[in-house]
C-alpha cells in the first residue's frame, strides 16, 4: 500500500487564492517531500522537511508536519494558472534503505 | 549542471518483446533510482543503484532488471512485456551527500505495449 495518501485527490480553485494539500502516512519517517508533476512529465522537487522539523517555507510553499499524527500539509498561496499541476508527498521511511514511497497525488487546478 | 536526460521518450512495443531504457543522471550524481509510474497504481519504486551495485528493489517481477555503469549512466530492462507494463519510467538521481534523499528527475519515458 501507498505510504502516503493525498488529500484531497483533486482540487479546483482560482487565481490568487490560496491551495491546502494533506498527506498522511503510515510509519516512522526520516523526512518528508513534495513534489511537482506537471501533465505527465517528470516531477520537479519542491521542498523537504525532515522528522525534527515542523514547519518550512519556500518561496509561496509553505509545509508542516506533524509526526504524532503521522501528516504533512503543503499550502501554496496566492496560487497562479501556472500551478496547475499534480503534487505528491513521498517519504523517506525510517529503514527504508534508500528508497521513496510516494502517494498517488492531488491534482490542482487553478482557473484564470 | 544539465539534468536527468532519459532516452528515448517514447517507445511502443508488442507484448513478448523486450526493452532497454537508458538515464544519465546529473553529473556527480552516483545514486539513481528508478520508478513506474500509472494512473492505476500511482509511482512505485522499482531500483536503486549506487556506485554500480542494486541498493534496493521494490516489489516488481523478474522481467525488471537494471544496471549502472561505472560513469553512473544507468540502464533498466523488461522483458517478455506485458500491456500492464504500459507506463511512464521515471529515473532520478541524487548526490547521496548526505542522508536526506531528494531526487532530481528525469521527463521520462513513455512506454506503449500492444
Amino acid at each position: 500500500s501507498q505510504q502516503g495518501e493525498e488529500d484531497p485527490q483533486a482540487l479546483s480553485i482560482q487565481e490568487g487564492e490560496n491551495a491546502t494539500m494533506n498527506c498522511s502516512y503510515k510509519t516512522s519517517i526520516n523526512n518528508l517531500q513534495w513534489y511537482r508533476q506537471n501533465s505527465g512529465r517528470g516531477l520537479v522537487h519542491l521542498i523537504l522537511i525532515r522528522s525534527n522539523e515542523r514547519e518550512k517555507h519556500s518561496g509561496r510553499l509553505r509545509v508542516t508536519l506533524d509526526t504524532s499524527k503521522k501528516s504533512s500539509s503543503l499550502l501554496i498561496t496566492a496560487s497562479r494558472a501556472a500551478d496547475t499541476a499534480s503534487y505528491f508527498c513521498a517519504t523517506d521511511a525510517s529503514g527504508s534503505n534508500y528508497k521513496l514511497t510516494f502517494g498517488k497525488g492531488t491534482l490542482l487546478t487553478v482557473n484564470p | 549542471k544539465a539534468g536527468v536526460t532519459q532516452t528515448p521518450r517514447y517507445l511502443i512495443k508488442t507484448r513478448g518483446q523486450q526493452v532497454t531504457l537508458s538515464c544519465s543522471p546529473i553529473s556527480g550524481h552516483r545514486s539513481v533510482s528508478w520508478y513506474q509510474q500509472t494512473p492505476g497504481q500511482g509511482l512505485q519504486f522499482l531500483f536503486e543503484y549506487f556506485s554500480e551495485t542494486q541498493r534496493n528493489k521494490g516489489n516488481f517481477p523478474g522481467r525488471f532488471s537494471g544496471r549502472q555503469f561505472s560513469n553512473s549512466r544507468s540502464e533498466m530492462n523488461v522483458s517478455t512485456l506485458e500491456l500492464g507494463d504500459s507506463a511512464l519510467y521515471l529515473c532520478a538521481s541524487s548526490p547521496r551527500l548526505t542522508s536526506y534523499n531528494e531526487q532530481f528527475f528525469g521527463p521520462g519515458t513513455r512506454l506503449t505495449v500492444l
